[in-house]
């Protein structure tokens, strides 16, 4: 089964650039999407695709792709960043195509 | 304004049955797939399963074939995810979730979730 696999927190100051990587064997062959979800709320898709933004979603907010990981990249970092992240694909490899997410990221911000 | 609302929480016992809903608007319901999403307290997103409405084709997790069902009205724009034998296991959010028409595309539309709590 695809396992993916993501830091459990990365913490970053306002204003600096968060990265959240998520590890996949070959995971550059794959569509990567990214949700947010803050605390008590219902998650939101940021960047589908690898790298594209749903209308919306601030151009801060930007995605990457290749070899054996895929990252989420977010630019001057604000307070109302602070949010869990999750990656996600579709794995179409396995005899029973399903939907893998990755465990979570919890970006804080100092 | 395209949005899924679903039903509101439920409080259960362990051997009882439930079926919650999720209904879709400002879309073409039938053109969608539809998922639900498993989050257990504290815990992560789980892919549960997906169904298109428009043919009812129905994709389970591994996970969880077997476990819950997966259904939809297309006449009234619902979709439902049942249980016939709760566990206390199974207390967690449940979310549903718009994907386009291609199996890959993103969940572009969750529903506001529906807490789920089986105790004795």
């Amino acid at each position: 089964s695809y396992v993916l696999t993501q830091p459990p927190s990365v913490s970053v100051a306002p204003g600096q650039t968060a990265r959240i990587t998520c590890g996949g064997n070959n995971i550059g062959s794959k569509s990567v999407h990214w949700y947010q979800q803050k605390p008590g709320q219902a998650p939101v898709l940021v960047v589908y695709d690898d790298s594209d933004r749903p209308s919306g979603i601030p151009e801060r907010f930007s995605g990457s792709n290749s070899g054996n990981t895929a990252t989420l990249t977010i630019s001057r970092v604000e307070a109302g960043d602070e949010a869990d992240y999750y990656c996600q694909v579709w794995d179409s490899s396995s005899d029973h195509p399903h939907w893998v997410f990755g465990g979570g990221t919890k970006l804080t911000v100092l | 304004e395209v949005q899924l609302v679903q039903s509101g929480a439920e409080v259960k016992k362990p051997g009882e049955s439930l079926k919650i809903s999720c209904k879709g608007s400002g879309y073409s319901f039938t053109s969608y797939w539809i998922g639900w999403v498993r989050q257990m307290p504290g815990k992560g997103l789980e892919w549960m399963g997906i169904i298109y409405p428009g043919d009812s084709d129905t994709r389970y997790s591994p996970s969880f074939q077997g476990q819950v069902t997966i259904s939809a009205d297309k006449s009234i724009s619902t979709a439902y995810l049942q249980w016939s034998s709760l566990k206390a296991s199974d207390t967690a959010m449940y979310y549903c979730v718009r994907q386009g028409p291609v199996l890959g595309d993103a969940f572009d539309i969750w529903g506001q979730g529906t807490m789920v709590t089986v105790s004795s």
